[in-house]
């Protein structure tokens, strides 16, 4: 099945701590992002990227950082700089930068 | 950061009674606006890709218009079920694809 995964469902943050997760496509998808949600919030931006080996930044990449070595994959690191890093993230891709976007499970990150 | 609005922030209406929610946008640099429906335990769901000033979209009881001279978007149900409720999202995409999502609308019909 043609689809978008994402891994882990729940991911546990230690202090000072980098965790990555991961997202992963077989749709052929170009573009592919990254969002978080915060309760009572709509999706807020942090990266995106339209293809392969290149990626922008969105309205809330401090402290978070990506990369887009293969069409399939677009893991997204939350590094220790992010202060608040609580939060659901969803991840998804789209054929183009400016077509409907196909949406990840999401994964939900707490900190200990 | 572009300024995406939706209102209202919630609604609770009667199986039965048609409803509408209103989502504004910037004029400038508008390339497409997309309305997603998102299901609780569920992902989002696209429901229109709109372009063109004056795009009219039909779903079933769900239907979209399009003013982007003005900024804003309307999303209208007709004949609300039970099975309608759900949070419903806009997304204003630039002409360079950058999307900004609002905050959503959340339905919730009562039977």
């Amino acid at each position: 099945d043609g689809g978008i995964t994402q891994s882990p469902k729940y991911l546990f943050r230690k202090e000072g701590q980098n965790v990555t997760l991961s997202c992963e496509q077989n749709l052929n998808h170009d573009a592919m992002y990254w969002y978080r949600q915060d309760p009572g919030q709509g999706l807020r931006l942090i990266y995106y990227s339209q293809i392969v080996n290149d990626f922008q930044k969105g309205d809330i990449a401090e402290g978070y950082s990506v990369s887009r070595e293969k069409k399939e994959s677009f893991p997204l690191t939350v590094t220790s700089a992010q202060k608040n890093p609580t939060a659901f993230y969803l991840c998804a891709s789209s054929i183009d930068p400016l077509g409907t976007q196909y949406f990840g499970p999401g994964t939900r990150l707490l900190v200990l | 950061i572009l300024n995406v609005e939706q209102s209202p922030q919630s609604l609770h209406v009667q199986e039965g009674d048609s409803t509408n929610f209103t989502c504004s946008f910037p004029s400038s640099n508008f390339y497409a606006l997309h309305w997603y429906r998102w299901e609780t335990a569920k992902s989002p769901e696209a429901l229109f890709v709109m372009t063109l000033n004056g795009d009219e979209k039909k779903k079933g009881r769900i239907s979209a218009t399009l003013n982007t001279k003005e900024g804003y978007s309307y999303l209208y149900i007709k004949g609300s079920q039970p099975e309608d409720s759900a949070t419903y999202l806009c997304a204003f995409i630039t002409n360079a694809g950058k999307s900004t999502f609002g905050d959503g609308t959340t339905l919730t019909v009562k039977p």
